[in-house]
């Protein structure tokens, strides 16, 4: 089945640095990613929409600025949280859909990557 | 807008059977998910389902009835490692794919 590599799995930066996430789609080619965060205890909230070749449409609410989304090619999507505050700490989440597998395709999820930002 | 509703929490007994609600109202509908989510760790895809009726997949089935906007999820012979959150989500057929999901059930199976 299809399979959606993060990396790394969990970091620790000091506050004011930034930190890259890299998503990836092992098997399968994805023109769209999508990347969530989740806080404890709570569900899954979309950032944004990762385009390959085009811009990312994020959700009201989180600033373009800050979480930085570039989707390079058709199999890696990258996100980068710049100048990181401790309420930026939180567990997000890359995703994509393999359309090959047709109608009822899943989101396959990586592995999440959990940031501690002190 | 988008609303997916779902209990917070259900215990159930080793064993046993339960039953986990979703109701949805979104604007459009190109089916429903469940997944399961242990702490600590991303989702896993369960069951989709699209026509009404059951969908059966081993000890997980999962109901669909579009015209009352309402899904089930039923998890038969509960196991201990089957303590999780559990997440409906639908596929509102927005254009790019995306998911909205519901908040999620915990679900603690006790002995």
């Amino acid at each position: 089945g299809a399979v959606v590599s993060q990396h790394p799995s969990w970091v620790i930066c000091k506050s004011g640095t930034s930190v890259k996430i890299e998503c990836r789609s092992l098997d399968f080619q994805a023109t769209t990613m999508f990347w969530y965060r989740q806080f404890p205890k709570q569900s899954l909230m979309l950032m944004a929409t990762s385009n390959e070749g085009s811009k990312a449409t994020y959700e009201q609410g989180v600033e373009k600025d800050k979480f930085l989304i570039n989707h390079a090619s058709l199999t890696l999507s990258t996100l980068t949280v710049t100048s990181a505050h401790p309420e930026d700490s939180s567990f997000y989440i890359c995703s994509a859909r393999d359309l090959g597998e047709g109608l009822g395709s899943p989101l396959h999820f990586g592995n999440g990557t959990r940031l501690t930002v002190t | 807008g988008q609303n997916i509703d779902q209990p917070t929490e259900m215990t159930a007994t080793e064993g046993a059977i339960v039953q986990i609600n979703c109701t949805y109202q979104t604007s459009g509908f190109n089916g429903l998910f469940w997944y399961q989510q242990h702490a600590g760790e991303a989702p896993t895809f369960l069951s989709y389902n699209v026509l009404d009726g059951l969908e059966e997949k081993g000890r997980f089935s999962s109901f669909l009835s579009r015209s009352k906007g309402y899904s089930y999820l039923l998890l038969k012979e509960l196991q201990m490692k089957d303590s999780a959150s559990y997440l409906c989500a639908v596929d509102s057929g927005a254009g790019s794919y995306q998911l909205t999901f519901g908040k999620g059930t915990k679900l603690s199976v006790i002995p």
